[in-house]
């Protein structure tokens, strides 16, 4: 059974650092992953998507890396940003449709 | 381009009701997953619709079904309401199904008391 850990749970850091989401899963028979953002009590806003074949995906401040084999992704946010205060899921699909995600790591940028 | 959208935003149901939930794709997008969330916890894959059948299916009781529309739209049903049904609903659309970019909506607030 695929199981999705994302470490840490929160996190708060000054405005202008870089910082790294960590996120693990338990089985590498995966299609892809993907990263989301999600604002209190809101839906989910797409940030990257990685397919299994790819190792990494940018997409302006934000940087997501993919190691299969080892089971590991992680998100790094590049001078970040009051505005980047959110809540970042990740999500890998094991069956055509079928996305197991993590619980999420609560970020916190302060100005 | 509209993007996902779900309707209602907000729901109160009592223990027992029924309740209908719906969502339409992003344009051009034929494939649509719902999803459920409890508060604190990343979201649980309930089924998945692609040419009007249920593709896939995760871990929820036959209380949950669904429906998809010649238009790509799509519908959740949960019967039986119990408190525990209490979460957001969380609608997403893709092409094809399958490895491709999910695209989600702001959700149903769906309270039971």
């Amino acid at each position: 059974k695929q199981e999705v850990t994302q470490i840490p749970a929160a996190l708060s850091v000054p405005e202008g650092e870089n910082l790294v989401l960590n996120c693990s899963f338990t089985d590498s028979a995966i299609y892809n992953l993907q990263w989301f953002r999600q604002d209190p009590g809101k839906g989910l806003t797409s940030l990257l998507l990685i397919q299994s074949s790819q190792r990494e995906q940018t997409s302006g401040r934000l940087n997501a890396s993919l190691d299969k084999s080892s089971g590991r992704s992680t998100l790094y946010i590049a001078a970040s940003q009051p505005g980047d205060s959110a809540t970042y899921l990740c999500a890998v699909e094991v069956l055509e449709g079928d996305m197991r995600f993590g619980a999420g790591t609560r970020l916190t940028v302060k100005p | 381009d509209a993007g996902v959208t779900q309707s209602p935003t907000h729901l109160i149901k009592t223990r027992g009701q029924q309740v209908t939930l719906r969502c339409s794709p992003k344009s051009g997008h034929d494939t649509v997953s719902w999803y459920q969330q409890a508060l604190g916890q990343g979201p649980q894959f309930i089924f998945q619709y692609y040419e009007e059948e249920e593709r896939q299916r995760g871990n929820f009781p036959d209380r949950f079904s669904g429906h998809q529309f010649p238009n790509y739209s799509s519908e959740l049903n949960v019967n039986a309401l119990l408190l525990g049904d209490s979460a957001l609903y969380l609608c997403a659309s893709s092409l094809v199904w399958g490895g491709t970019e999910a695209f989600f909506g702001q959700g149903t607030r769906l309270t039971v008391v």
